[in-house]
């Protein structure tokens, strides 16, 4: 599988503050990006997904920045609250198979203090 | 629709014993795929199953594991023998255009 890198290990903000989760990638076949969020016991969910064509996406206080020609696209948690306090994960697949098989990052553990 | 179920929730087993986890993906998706999550390795493909047919397989460890898909509501992936490294949580997931859902996990612990 080809590697997505993902930084922070783990992020410490405050509520109402701004979290960000970088990530890198090296296949350029990538082509499609989501952000998972993972509470304890529970499976990923969904959060928001961007493709190359777009350099930005906003979904609520959920931002998703993308630069193509670094191969690298983060996650802006704007106005973080202690109900975001998760695991993050980002993936990233190519567009030959989809949606299907994505490469997930190492995850960061977020935490937002009240 | 009650989403992508997996069973059991939680499985303790011997090192030897032979452990099946299943799934039932959503109605209608096309993928379904397995996942092992540990904290060393994160989250790791193990397999993926197109209209039942296994597409991709290389990320299964072992000849101890197996996977099936007998039909488009079921899957089961196996383990025989088990081993403690075998021990994590693995995850199924089903797809479709608007992306991935996971089920809950099943937490598998060899001992």
């Amino acid at each position: 599988q080809q590697q997505v890198k993902q930084s922070p290990q783990s992020l410490i903000v405050q509520k109402g503050g701004i979290s960000i989760i970088n990530c890198a990638y090296e296949n350029t076949a990538f082509d499609y990006f989501p952000w998972y969020q993972q509470f304890p016991g529970k499976g990923p969910a969904l959060l928001i997904a961007i493709r190359p064509d777009v350099s930005e996406k906003k979904e609520g206080r959920f931002t998703i920045s993308f630069n193509k020609s670094a191969k690298q696209f983060s996650l802006h948690i704007m106005d973080s609250q202690p109900g975001d306090s998760a695991t993050y994960f980002c993936a990233a697949s190519p567009l030959d198979t989809g949606r299907r098989a994505l490469t997930f990052g190492s995850g960061t553990r977020l935490q937002v203090q009240p | 629709d009650a989403g992508v179920i997996q069973s059991p929730r939680h499985e303790v087993t011997e090192m030897g014993q032979e452990v099946t986890l299943r799934c039932k993906p959503i109605s209608g998706h096309d993928y379904l795929f397995w996942y092992r999550q540990t904290m060393m390795r994160g989250l790791e493909l193990l397999i993926y199953f197109n209209n039942n047919v296994p597409i991709d397989d290389s990320g299964m460890p072992e000849d101890r594991f197996s996977a099936k898909m007998p039909n488009a509501s079921f899957s089961t992936l196996k383990i025989q023998p088990s081993e403690p490294r075998d021990s994590a949580v693995y995850f199924c997931a089903s797809s479709d255009r608007a992306g991935y859902t996971f089920g809950s996990g099943t937490r598998l612990t060899v001992v």
